[in-house]
């Protein structure tokens, strides 16, 4: 249980098109979805906390504009990367969250993303 | 305030051996303190994650020691093995949200 896909698993895409990500729970509705970007060897941050049905809250720093967060249903939530740049390329990987008490807590992640602007 | 420190950066443990890994926060209103593993190219994978109303939580070869008072909990895992070999995340939450510690880089020697 608790599985989350994301598509594509890696894409390659030229300096100032858009390119959108899939994340889906695949068996659990999830409330909650996160995106988070990693680099080589570091850390993943925070990018945005999606809500289903309302408004993504984005992290200090993050361009909303240029990352388009929308969470349409409770399995489905997309980050669309606009006018995609080489300093956009980076590991993405979104995470869902199920409802309630101390699962409520529990982060399941996707495999993530490649994404390469040449 | 929001920051998770780990430590250490890099790990090398034989086979059989016992790997530690430790992670401090400052924010006393974190109330969950999960651990991650992952592997390369892959997302990471929930291990085990513990509330601070206890000290400790075992599963199989998995080991979370926390320490309320001192801020700081660490992941111990018995009877390292090569397939253990990954980047491991320690992490502080609450209201849902996640903070991630830098990650540790741990290989198991046969």
């Amino acid at each position: 249980g608790a599985v989350v896909s994301q598509h594509p698993s890696w894409v390659i895409c030229k300096s100032g098109t858009s390119v959108k990500i899939e994340c889906r729970s695949l068996d659990f509705q999830a409330t909650t979805m996160f995106w988070y970007r990693q680099f080589p060897k570091k850390s993943l941050m925070l990018m945005a906390t999606s809500n289903e049905g309302s408004k993504a809250t984005y992290e200090q720093g993050v361009e909303k504009d240029k990352f388009l967060i929308n969470h349409a249903s409770l399995t489905l939530s997309t980050l669309t990367v606009t006018s995609a740049h080489p300093e956009d390329s980076s590991f993405y990987i979104c995470s869902a969250r199920s409802r309630g008490g101390w699962s409520s807590y529990e982060q399941y992640f996707g495999p993530g993303t490649r994404l390469t602007v040449t | 305030q929001q920051q998770v420190k780990q430590s250490p950066q890099s790990l090398i443990v034989q086979k059989g051996g016992i790997s530690i890994i430790n992670c401090a926060y400052e924010n006393t209103a974190f109330d969950y303190f999960p651990w991650y593993q992952q592997f390369p190219g892959k997302g990471p994978a929930l291990l085990i994650a513990i509330r601070p109303d206890v000290s400790e939580k075992k599963e199989g070869r998995f080991t979370i020691s926390f320490n309320k008072s001192a801020k700081q909990f660490s992941l111990h895992i018995m009877d390292s093995q090569p397939g253990d070999s990954a980047t491991y995340f320690c992490a502080a939450g609450n209201t849902g949200k996640l903070i991630f510690g830098q990650g540790t880089t741990l290989q198991v020697k046969p």
